[in-house]
Formats: structure tokens, C-alpha cells, sequence
């Protein structure tokens, strides 16, 4: 049972665009969701994350929305850049216990 | 801040080996945990460690691997008998306060023959 699932394995976009990077999560204890990104080579790295209690965080041109009610997420990158081309990892965890649980990743190509 | 330090980068082993492998966590973080991240399953939690005790290691096969701690400044992974199917990149992370926001190191790539 995948308690995190991330809908796409790979997105392409052009430079310039908006890639959207969906998720979704079934336990309703999660509570914080933070999203990683990965290089080749190199260990995740935290990009973003949101609280439960909010539907929007942004940071630059990385914007997270989140619904609860629908137990879903996604993670949208404005104005793509190749430098952006990594696999981008949904999280979910639960404040009250330890684990971070991941889903499978998403591999984004941004195109020249 | 080095960051999360793992060694090796790479291991090949042939099968029927031993791998260890070295986690040295951020300093002043008390907690460790490990991760295998394969293509097919992503990234899979193994174990835990706080204040250098194991926790959790619910994610361990159980006749093969084993995972100390001995000191606040590393952990080790160890594989006895290593078999093709424990090829992978295993990862060592130490989590801020927040458990959920977790420092990854790079990685050591495992390849078993």
C-alpha cells in the first residue's frame, strides 16, 4: 500500500514554462509535507514544504497547493529552467511521530 | 557545516561479501537515519537511531543487515553476505529538530557482482 503517491514518473516541459508536479496521500494524520529535490549523484535536499493548515506556500518560483479535504498536493514550478531538471520527491509525515514517508518521485526534463 | 558525510561514494563487492558502509551525521543532530533508494521502490526507510540508540529498524531485512551507532559522530551500515539484489545507493540523513525536514548525505552507491 503507497501511503504517498506521486502521479507522474517523468514530466517534460519547455524552459519557460510551469511544470506541475502532482501528489497524493491516503493516512489523514499527515500533517507536513515537504518536497525534495534530486540531483544525479547527490542525496535529496529539501525544497519546500507546507503545513496542513495552510493551502499555499510559495517560495520564489516554487509554489506548493494543498488540499485536504481532497488528500491532495502539488508542487509548481514557475518559469522552469533546465537547471531544474532533478526528480522531485512528495513527503508526508505525521508531526507526532518520526518517519518521513516518500513517494516514488516525479523525474522532471526541462527543455532547452 | 560539512553537511551529511558518507563513505565510500561507490562499493562493488562480488556476491557473498561484506559491505560497510559510513554515515558521519551533521554535529549537533541527534538523530540518524538510513534509506535504500532503488528505481523500482524509491526511497525506502531501514532504520532509525536518536541519542545514538536504535529505535526503529523496522526497515531492516533481518538476516543480513545490521546498523550501529556507536558515537554521536558516526554510524555504520553493515551487509553480511551481499547478494545483487542489494544493489543500490543507500542513504544516511539527519533530521533538524523536524523530523521531516531531513539532511540527506550523498549517498554510497552499493554493486554487488
Amino acid at each position: 500500500q503507497q501511503q504517498v503517491r506521486q502521479s507522474s514518473q517523468s514530466l517534460t516541459v519547455w524552459e519557460g514554462e510551469t511544470a506541475i508536479l502532482n501528489c497524493s496521500y491516503e493516512n489523514s494524520a499527515f500533517d507536513y509535507f515537504p518536497w525534495y529535490q534530486q540531483f544525479p549523484g547527490e542525496g535529496p535536499a529539501l525544497l519546500i514544504a507546507i503545513r496542513s493548515v495552510s493551502d499555499k506556500k510559495e517560495d520564489g518560483r516554487f509554489t506548493i497547493f494543498f488540499n485536504k479535504r481532497e488528500k491532495n498536493l502539488s508542487l509548481h514550478i514557475k518559469d522552469s529552467q533546465p537547471g531544474d531538471s532533478a526528480t522531485y520527491f512528495c513527503a508526508a509525515s505525521d508531526t507526532n511521530a518520526y518517519k518521513v514517508i516518500f513517494g516514488k518521485g516525479t523525474h522532471l526534463h526541462v527543455l532547452p | 557545516n560539512a553537511g551529511v558525510i558518507q563513505t565510500p561514494r561507490h562499493k562493488v563487492t562480488g556476491k557473498g561479501q561484506e559491505a560497510t558502509l559510513w554515515c558521519e551525521p551533521i554535529s549537533g543532530h541527534s538523530a540518524v537515519f538510513w534509506y535504500r533508494q532503488t528505481i523500482v521502490q524509491g526511497l525506502e526507510f531501514l532504520t532509525y537511531f536518536r541519542n545514538q540508540a536504535p529505535i526503529d529498524d523496522s526497515g531492516m531485512p533481518k538476516e543480513r543487515f545490521s546498523a550501529q551507532m556507536p558515537n554521536q559522530s558516526h554510524s555504520t551500515l553493515k551487509i553480511q553476505s551481499t547478494q545483487p539484489q542489494d544493489s543500490a545507493v543507500y542513504l544516511c540523513a539527519s533530521p533538524s529538530d523536524n523530523y521531516a525536514e531531513q539532511f540527506f548525505g550523498p549517498g554510497t552507491r552499493l554493486t554487488v557482482l
